[in-house]
Protein backbone atom coordinates (compact mmCIF):
# COMPACT_ATOMS: atom_id res chain seq x y z
CA UNK A 1 0.00 0.00 0.00
CA UNK A 2 1.19 3.60 -0.80
CA UNK A 3 0.04 5.15 2.05
CA UNK A 4 -1.24 8.61 2.01
CA UNK A 5 -0.02 10.63 -1.07
CA UNK A 6 0.25 14.37 -0.13
CA UNK A 7 1.19 17.05 -2.67
CA UNK A 8 2.85 19.35 -2.66
CA UNK A 9 5.58 18.24 -0.51
CA UNK A 10 7.04 21.92 -0.69
CA UNK A 11 5.23 25.11 -1.24
CA UNK A 12 6.06 28.83 -1.24
CA UNK A 13 4.09 31.71 -2.26
CA UNK A 14 3.67 35.24 -1.33
CA UNK A 15 0.87 36.81 0.90
CA UNK A 16 -2.48 37.15 -0.91
CA UNK A 17 -1.82 34.10 -3.00
CA UNK A 18 -4.34 31.00 -3.30
CA UNK A 19 -2.85 27.84 -1.98
CA UNK A 20 -4.05 24.31 -2.73
CA UNK A 21 -2.71 21.43 -0.78
CA UNK A 22 -3.91 18.03 -2.41
CA UNK A 23 -4.29 14.53 -0.46
CA UNK A 24 -5.03 11.07 -1.16
CA UNK A 25 -5.72 8.78 1.75
CA UNK A 26 -5.16 5.01 2.23
CA UNK A 27 -7.71 2.94 0.10
CA UNK A 28 -10.78 1.60 1.66
CA UNK A 29 -10.59 4.41 4.85
CA UNK A 30 -13.79 6.44 4.86
CA UNK A 31 -12.17 8.64 7.61
CA UNK A 32 -9.87 11.46 6.36
CA UNK A 33 -8.26 14.36 8.50
CA UNK A 34 -6.43 17.53 7.74
CA UNK A 35 -4.00 18.49 10.57
CA UNK A 36 -1.99 21.84 11.23
CA UNK A 37 1.65 21.40 12.96
CA UNK A 38 3.36 24.89 14.50
CA UNK A 39 5.72 25.02 16.98
CA UNK A 40 3.47 27.05 19.41
CA UNK A 41 0.23 24.71 19.11
CA UNK A 42 1.86 21.30 17.77
CA UNK A 43 -0.53 18.91 15.79
CA UNK A 44 -3.75 20.77 15.22
CA UNK A 45 -7.03 19.18 13.48
CA UNK A 46 -8.78 21.57 11.04
CA UNK A 47 -11.55 19.55 9.75
CA UNK A 48 -11.99 16.19 9.25
CA UNK A 49 -14.67 14.03 6.99
CA UNK A 50 -16.50 10.29 6.99
CA UNK A 51 -17.70 8.89 3.96
CA UNK A 52 -16.72 12.04 1.90
CA UNK A 53 -19.14 14.06 4.45
CA UNK A 54 -17.32 16.91 6.36
CA UNK A 55 -17.95 16.05 10.07
CA UNK A 56 -16.09 18.72 11.98
CA UNK A 57 -14.73 21.92 10.88
CA UNK A 58 -14.51 23.50 14.06
CA UNK A 59 -10.42 23.66 14.11
CA UNK A 60 -10.56 25.39 10.59
CA UNK A 61 -9.05 29.03 11.66
CA UNK A 62 -11.14 31.18 9.57
CA UNK A 63 -13.04 31.54 6.17
CA UNK A 64 -10.36 32.08 4.22
CA UNK A 65 -9.51 28.16 4.74
CA UNK A 66 -11.78 25.51 3.05
CA UNK A 67 -11.48 21.51 2.69
CA UNK A 68 -13.38 19.33 0.10
CA UNK A 69 -13.78 16.24 -0.55
CA UNK A 70 -15.35 14.97 -3.85
CA UNK A 71 -14.73 11.71 -3.80
CA UNK A 72 -12.91 8.35 -1.57
CA UNK A 73 -9.71 9.11 -3.06
CA UNK A 74 -9.18 12.62 -2.77
CA UNK A 75 -9.55 15.78 -0.77
CA UNK A 76 -8.25 19.73 -1.02
CA UNK A 77 -7.41 21.84 1.53
CA UNK A 78 -7.65 25.50 0.04
CA UNK A 79 -6.02 28.53 1.55
CA UNK A 80 -7.61 31.85 0.03
CA UNK A 81 -6.01 34.68 -0.07
CA UNK A 82 -2.83 33.14 2.46
CA UNK A 83 -1.33 35.20 4.92
CA UNK A 84 2.40 34.30 6.33
CA UNK A 85 0.56 33.38 9.81
CA UNK A 86 -0.46 30.63 7.39
CA UNK A 87 3.05 29.10 7.20
CA UNK A 88 2.91 25.85 9.03
CA UNK A 89 3.35 21.91 7.81
CA UNK A 90 0.38 20.65 6.91
CA UNK A 91 -0.93 17.01 6.90
CA UNK A 92 -3.56 14.35 6.24
CA UNK A 93 -3.76 11.79 7.87
CA UNK A 94 -6.73 8.58 7.16
CA UNK A 95 -8.67 5.62 9.59
CA UNK A 96 -10.90 3.34 8.64
CA UNK A 97 -14.69 3.44 10.35
CA UNK A 98 -15.17 2.03 13.80
CA UNK A 99 -13.86 2.15 17.13
CA UNK A 100 -11.43 3.90 19.14
CA UNK A 101 -8.73 1.84 18.63
CA UNK A 102 -8.32 3.08 14.70
CA UNK A 103 -5.13 4.14 14.60
CA UNK A 104 -4.49 7.19 12.09
CA UNK A 105 -2.54 7.21 9.48
CA UNK A 106 -0.31 10.51 8.00
CA UNK A 107 1.03 11.75 5.22
CA UNK A 108 4.38 13.14 4.67
CA UNK A 109 2.93 16.69 5.12
CA UNK A 110 3.26 19.78 3.04
CA UNK A 111 5.73 22.46 4.23
CA UNK A 112 3.90 25.82 3.68
CA UNK A 113 5.67 29.11 3.84
CA UNK A 114 3.66 32.31 2.65
CA UNK A 115 6.01 35.31 2.28
CA UNK B 1 -6.38 26.22 25.33
CA UNK B 2 -4.45 23.25 25.47
CA UNK B 3 -6.09 20.44 26.53
CA UNK B 4 -3.18 18.00 26.09
CA UNK B 5 -0.15 19.33 27.35
CA UNK B 6 3.82 18.17 27.39
CA UNK B 7 5.53 20.62 28.90
CA UNK B 8 9.08 19.35 28.19
CA UNK B 9 9.53 20.18 24.39
CA UNK B 10 13.23 18.73 24.29
CA UNK B 11 14.75 15.57 26.31
CA UNK B 12 18.43 13.98 25.81
CA UNK B 13 18.89 10.60 26.96
CA UNK B 14 22.14 8.17 27.17
CA UNK B 15 21.93 5.13 25.15
CA UNK B 16 20.53 2.16 27.21
CA UNK B 17 19.24 4.53 29.80
CA UNK B 18 15.30 4.99 30.22
CA UNK B 19 13.38 7.86 28.38
CA UNK B 20 9.92 8.98 29.93
CA UNK B 21 8.45 11.45 28.12
CA UNK B 22 5.09 13.00 29.66
CA UNK B 23 2.01 14.23 29.08
CA UNK B 24 -1.37 15.68 31.17
CA UNK B 25 -4.18 16.26 30.09
CA UNK B 26 -7.24 18.90 31.25
CA UNK B 27 -10.15 17.05 29.56
CA UNK B 28 -11.84 14.72 31.54
CA UNK B 29 -14.22 13.66 29.27
CA UNK B 30 -10.94 11.76 27.26
CA UNK B 31 -10.72 8.02 27.35
CA UNK B 32 -8.13 6.64 25.37
CA UNK B 33 -4.62 8.06 24.50
CA UNK B 34 -2.30 7.26 22.17
CA UNK B 35 1.32 8.49 21.44
CA UNK B 36 3.42 9.21 18.12
CA UNK B 37 6.65 9.19 16.67
CA UNK B 38 8.01 11.76 14.25
CA UNK B 39 10.97 11.55 12.42
CA UNK B 40 12.02 14.69 10.40
CA UNK B 41 10.07 15.53 7.13
CA UNK B 42 7.71 12.27 8.19
CA UNK B 43 4.12 12.06 9.08
CA UNK B 44 3.22 11.31 12.66
CA UNK B 45 3.35 6.84 12.80
CA UNK B 46 1.39 5.53 15.97
CA UNK B 47 3.44 3.75 18.53
CA UNK B 48 1.48 2.31 21.55
CA UNK B 49 -2.30 3.55 23.28
CA UNK B 50 -4.08 2.93 26.33
CA UNK B 51 -7.53 2.46 27.29
CA UNK B 52 -8.72 4.54 30.63
CA UNK B 53 -9.98 1.18 32.20
CA UNK B 54 -5.98 0.53 32.36
CA UNK B 55 -2.84 2.16 33.93
CA UNK B 56 -0.66 0.41 31.87
CA UNK B 57 0.36 -0.90 28.91
CA UNK B 58 3.02 -2.59 27.29
CA UNK B 59 5.12 -3.01 23.58
CA UNK B 60 8.30 -4.20 23.68
CA UNK B 61 10.71 -1.56 25.25
CA UNK B 62 7.71 0.58 25.22
CA UNK B 63 5.47 1.03 28.38
CA UNK B 64 2.60 3.65 28.58
CA UNK B 65 1.13 4.22 32.33
CA UNK B 66 -2.06 6.51 33.03
CA UNK B 67 -2.89 7.97 36.31
CA UNK B 68 -6.61 8.92 35.50
CA UNK B 69 -6.88 11.21 39.13
CA UNK B 70 -3.91 13.02 38.10
CA UNK B 71 -4.61 13.19 34.64
CA UNK B 72 -1.11 12.25 33.78
CA UNK B 73 0.18 9.82 31.58
CA UNK B 74 3.78 9.09 30.37
CA UNK B 75 5.54 6.73 28.05
CA UNK B 76 8.97 4.89 29.24
CA UNK B 77 11.64 3.74 26.68
CA UNK B 78 13.87 1.02 27.56
CA UNK B 79 16.58 1.04 26.92
CA UNK B 80 16.51 4.09 24.11
CA UNK B 81 18.35 3.75 21.29
CA UNK B 82 19.63 6.08 18.68
CA UNK B 83 16.69 5.37 16.78
CA UNK B 84 14.51 6.18 19.11
CA UNK B 85 15.64 10.09 18.44
CA UNK B 86 12.29 11.52 17.24
CA UNK B 87 9.54 14.00 18.40
CA UNK B 88 6.97 12.36 20.43
CA UNK B 89 3.47 13.38 20.27
CA UNK B 90 0.88 12.86 23.28
CA UNK B 91 -2.97 12.36 21.76
CA UNK B 92 -5.89 11.90 23.55
CA UNK B 93 -9.91 11.13 21.85
CA UNK B 94 -13.20 11.59 23.71
CA UNK B 95 -14.81 7.98 21.82
CA UNK B 96 -18.15 9.35 22.19
CA UNK B 97 -17.45 12.30 21.06
CA UNK B 98 -16.26 11.58 17.15
CA UNK B 99 -13.28 10.17 16.00
CA UNK B 100 -11.02 13.16 16.70
CA UNK B 101 -7.45 13.23 18.74
CA UNK B 102 -6.75 15.78 20.04
CA UNK B 103 -2.41 16.38 20.50
CA UNK B 104 0.47 17.66 22.62
CA UNK B 105 2.87 20.09 21.16
CA UNK B 106 5.59 17.23 21.12
CA UNK B 107 8.87 16.51 22.69
CA UNK B 108 11.84 16.58 20.85
CA UNK B 109 13.87 13.11 22.59
CA UNK B 110 17.28 12.93 21.43
CA UNK B 111 19.39 9.36 22.37
CA UNK B 112 23.33 10.17 22.57
CA UNK B 113 25.54 7.77 22.05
Amino acid sequence: DAGVIQSPRHEVTEMGQEVTLRCKPISGHDYLFWYRQTMMRGLELLIYFNNNVPIDDSGMPEDRFSAKMPNASFSTLKIQPSEPRDSAVYFCASSRTSGRTDTQYFGPGTRLTVL
Amino acid sequence: DQQVKQNSPSLSVQEGRISILNCDYTNSMFDYFLWYKKYPAEGPTFLISISSIKDKNEDGRFTVFLNKSAKHLSLHIVPSQPGDSAVYFCAAIHTGGGNKLTFGTGTQLKVEL
